[in-house]
């Protein structure tokens, strides 16, 4: 399975400001999705970011709020824009090999 | 509107009994359906699928079932050991759209009491 390095794997962010997340994978993959985990929910899927092409999100999140960059095969950002208490979450990259999504260790993201 | 559920927030098992963890979801054009364990502080890793044109599959203590007409799935776990300790997500899929999008389960949390 690939191996995902992701960071920073915490941070506390004022409201207002933005936080970019980096992914990077050990293999070239077309595909890296961006997850986030709110408190007590499900793991909810962001976009799908492919390598050459814009992000294809989700119903309920925008380009606006979720800037994705995906310059190459191994390695993506996303961005959490200006940000509200409410965007306090784990926010997790993934990507598809061999039939199942492996993650990276996820960014636990607070607003204050 | 919640597609997969797992209606167990947590379950509490004595080692070596068997650990059931169970996942409904509501729509019937799924057809590939995961496990994944959560370790704190790590992301989710894959345990074991499903297709849908099967209804058992099997991997050393693991066993994933599945019942296409109730829309349900579980996860066996037997013997089970203080190392299951986790919380586990289920999750499905529509193979045909071929878009790897998987939604996913709110999670049961696993706790194997030594």
């Amino acid at each position: 399975s690939a191996v995902i390095s992701q960071k920073p794997s915490r941070d506390i962010c004022q409201r207002g400001t933005s936080l970019t997340i980096q992914c990077q994978v050990d293999s070239q993959v077309t595909m890296m999705f961006w997850y986030r985990q709110q408190p007590g929910q499900s793991l909810t899927l962001i976009a799908t970011a492919n390598q050459g092409s814009e992000a294809t999100y989700e119903s309920g999140f925008v380009i606006d709020k979720f800037p994705i960059s995906r310059p190459n095969l191994t390695f993506s950002t996303l961005t959490v824009s200006n940000m509200s208490p409410e965007d306090s979450s784990i926010y997790l990259c993934s990507v598809v090999l061999y039939g199942g999504n492996t993650f990276g260790s996820g960014t636990r993201l607070t607003v204050v | 509107d919640q597609q997969v559920k797992q209606n167990s927030p947590s379950l509490s098992v004595q080692e070596g009994r068997i650990s059931i963890l169970n996942c409904d979801y509501t729509n019937s054009m799924f057809d590939y359906f995961l496990w994944y364990k959560k370790y704190p502080a790590e992301g989710p890793t894959f345990l074991i699928s499903i297709s849908s044109i099967k209804d058992k599959n099997e991997d050393g203590r693991f066993t994933v079932f599945l019942n296409k007409s109730a829309k349900h799935l579980s996860l066996h776990i037997v013997p089970s050991q203080p190392g299951d300790s986790a919380v586990y997500f289920c999750a499905a899929s529509l193979t045909t759209s071929g878009t790897y999008k998987y939604i996913f389960g709110t999670g049961t949390r696993l706790k194997v009491l030594a």
